[in-house]
This record gives structure tokens, C-alpha cells and sequence, in this order.
């Protein structure tokens, strides 16, 4: 099994739909996650830090889940201007290293 | 503030041939990670630094090295390139070793 899984999609959703990604992790030891956002040919951004009480910035909301593993990510209100990949990102058993998924590709059409 | 910067942007090696990559963090941060990206995966981790020591290494050849330097950039090694060392290498800088921020990276093609 994978450390970090996604559902690599794509995604395709029109202007103004709420769409939820979920990410799954195995290591059950890991503290600290993250969401980033990659355009095509640039380096992955970081979009939000995951805490365990959940946290919303604008259009944005991150939740965890430790009792399943899993993190997601919430957009409302899509734009075109969010079409990327979305990365998850757990660290490691030392703590110092990031696993990202493969990433889950989102497509908002006019 | 400056972000990281990584160089070159771009480069063309051919097999068997040495690379040398280079990394400033953002001002302040100690920590330095380096990520290897291949089209259609996630960065797949391979060196981290923090104050100048190797704090962690992913699976990854002997051929792959790393150093920090006082000043805290840090520069990725690679011998004996393979066509399969294509990719894109990014550099991250964190205060710590939490919350991490990508440079533009190295797009490497081995020929």
C-alpha cells in the first residue's frame, strides 16, 4: 500500500461548483499535513497546513480525520483560475520529510 | 522577501555525465529538503538538511549526494546520470522542518 493515496481524477466541474478531495495515509505515526496546489511545468505551492480541529481559509476547507487516516480538502464556489493538481502531503516516520500523493487533478469549465 | 531559488532552471546532461543543482532558501530558514518530481507522480523526497546536517535521506541511489553551507543554500549531486534521472528537482525551505515552500526547481533531461 501507498504512504499517500488520491484519486488522481481529473476532475472536471463547472464555474461555481463546491468539489471535495480526499486523501488517505498509512502511517498512522504521522503529525503534520498538507494540501498544495501545482500548475502545469511549476512547483507545488503550499495551499494549507491540515490541524486536527480543521481549518477554512476563504473558499477553502481542510479537515482531518486520524481515526480513519484520511485528509480532504473542500473548494466552494470553484473558479477557473483553481484548475491545477492538488497534492496531499504527510510527513514521514522522522518527521522531517514530506510523501505526496500522486495528486488529484481539477479541471472548472466556464 | 526573496522565495527559494533554485539553479539552473534547465538542463541537458547525457548519460554517464556528473550535474550539480543548486538551492537559497528563503531568508531565515535553516532547513533545506530536496524533492525529485517525474511527470505525473508527487515529489518523492530525497535529502533534508537542517543547520548544515543531513537530518534525513530517502531511497535513493549513492549516486544522489547533498551538502548544506554555512550561509545555508545547499546543492544536490548527481553521478553517473540515467536517462531515468529525468525530472524535475526541487528544493523546499522550512523554518523548522514543518511547513515547507518550493523553489521554481531544475528540470533535468539526460539524454
Amino acid at each position: 500500500r501507498k504512504e499517500v493515496e488520491q484519486d488522481p481524477g481529473p476532475f472536471n466541474v463547472p464555474e461555481g461548483a463546491t468539489v471535495a478531495f480526499n486523501c488517505t495515509y498509512s502511517n498512522s505515526a504521522s503529525q503534520s499535513f498538507f494540501w498544495y496546489r501545482q500548475d502545469c511545468r511549476k512547483e507545488p505551492k503550499l495551499l494549507m497546513s491540515v490541524y486536527s480541529s480543521g481549518n477554512e481559509d476563504g473558499r477553502f476547507t481542510a479537515q482531518l480525520n486520524r481515526a480513519s487516516q484520511y485528509i480532504s480538502l473542500l473548494i466552494r464556489d470553484s473558479k477557473l483560475s483553481d484548475s491545477a493538481t492538488y497534492l496531499c502531503a504527510v510527513n514521514t516516520d522522522s518527521g522531517y520529510a514530506l510523501n505526496f500523493g500522486k495528486g488529484t487533478s481539477l479541471l472548472v469549465t466556464p | 522577501d526573496a522565495g527559494v531559488t533554485q539553479s539552473p532552471t534547465h538542463l541537458i546532461k547525457t548519460r554517464g555525465q556528473h550535474v550539480t543543482l543548486r538551492c537559497s532558501p528563503i531568508s531565515g530558514h535553516k532547513s533545506v529538503s530536496w524533492y525529485q518530481q517525474v511527470l505525473g507522480q508527487g515529489p518523492q523526497f530525497i535529502f533534508q538538511y537542517y543547520e548544515k546536517e543531513e537530518r534525513g535521506r530517502g531511497n535513493f541511489p549513492d549516486r544522489f549526494s547533498a551538502r548544506q553551507f554555512p550561509n545555508y543554500s545547499s546543492e544536490l549531486n548527481v553521478n553517473a546520470l540515467l536517462l531515468g534521472d529525468s525530472a524535475l528537482y526541487l528544493c523546499a525551505s522550512s523554518l523548522t522542518t514543518d511547513e515547507q515552500y518550493f523553489g521554481p526547481g531544475t528540470r533535468l533531461t539526460v539524454t
